[in-house]
């Protein structure tokens, strides 16, 4: 089976513009979720989709969003780019829904790395 | 807000030497998930320890989950030059819903010298 990718894998933007990513899940994996991770703060987790719905969301302001298309592959947009939101951003999927324990670990793909200057 | 914190954040030793990194937490969780992260990729999944008290081993690493699952420790025998990355841990709690959420440590990351 492929692995979860993601596009670009590095990305520079200016203060105020606005970027979005893109996210491919393993073959099957219905569930996909966004994390932001930088030195500072780690591994930090943004929002989780299912079945095309947002079923969890993190504490971050409301320029971070994301969808879910109906082939399971996900997007997420960053409007009004501020220096700090530079870091690397991670794709994981999940088989999904709760089967057991094993359906929330995360297969991650490699990241985009995001520069904001 | 649940955290979970990880100890050393750096640990750099010599090839063929043992460590232990813990990650401790007041919160309990379902099960709780170890990962390695090399640079420049994502991490991926070493172990999952679902059970208070349940020890996993993956050849010369150790797994435990804590009795009360709020914490959990990995220990590495005989480091070698490959185990040198970044660990992360993550416990898994009920979010509502029918659903799940990870929280991450921030991670040790540990160099092997050969």
């Amino acid at each position: 089976k492929a692995g979860v990718t993601q596009t670009p894998r590095y990305l520079i933007k200016t203060r105020g513009q606005q970027v979005t990513l893109s996210c491919s899940p393993i073959s099957g994996h219905r569930s996909v979720s966004w994390y932001q991770q930088t030195p500072g703060q780690g591994l930090q987790f943004l929002f989780e989709y299912f079945s095309e719905t947002q079923r969890n969301k993190g504490n971050f302001p409301g320029r971070f969003s994301g969808r879910q298309f109906s082939n399971s592959r996900s997007e997420m947009n960053v409007s009004t780019l501020e220096l700090g939101d530079s870091a690397l951003y991670l794709c994981a999927s999940t088989p999904g829904p709760p089967a057991g324990f094993n359906s929330y670990e995360q297969y991650f793909g490699p990241g985009t790395r995001l520069t904001v200057t | 807000t649940q955290l979970l914190e990880q100890s050393p954040q750096f640990l750099s030793i010599q090839e063929g030497e043992n460590l232990t990194v813990y990650c401790n937490s007041s919160s309990v969780f379902s099960s709780l998930q170890w990962y390695r992260q090399e640079p420049g990729e994502g991490p991926v999944l070493l172990v999952t320890v679902v059970t208070g008290g349940e020890v996993k081993k993956l050849k010369r690493l150790t797994f435990q989950f804590g009795d009360a699952r709020k914490d959990s420790s990995l220990h590495i025998t005989a480091a070698q030059p490959g185990d040198t990355g970044l660990y992360l841990c993550a416990g898994q709690a009920y979010s509502g819903a029918g659903s799940y959420q990870l929280t991450f440590g921030k991670g040790t990351k540990l160099s092997v010298i050969p």
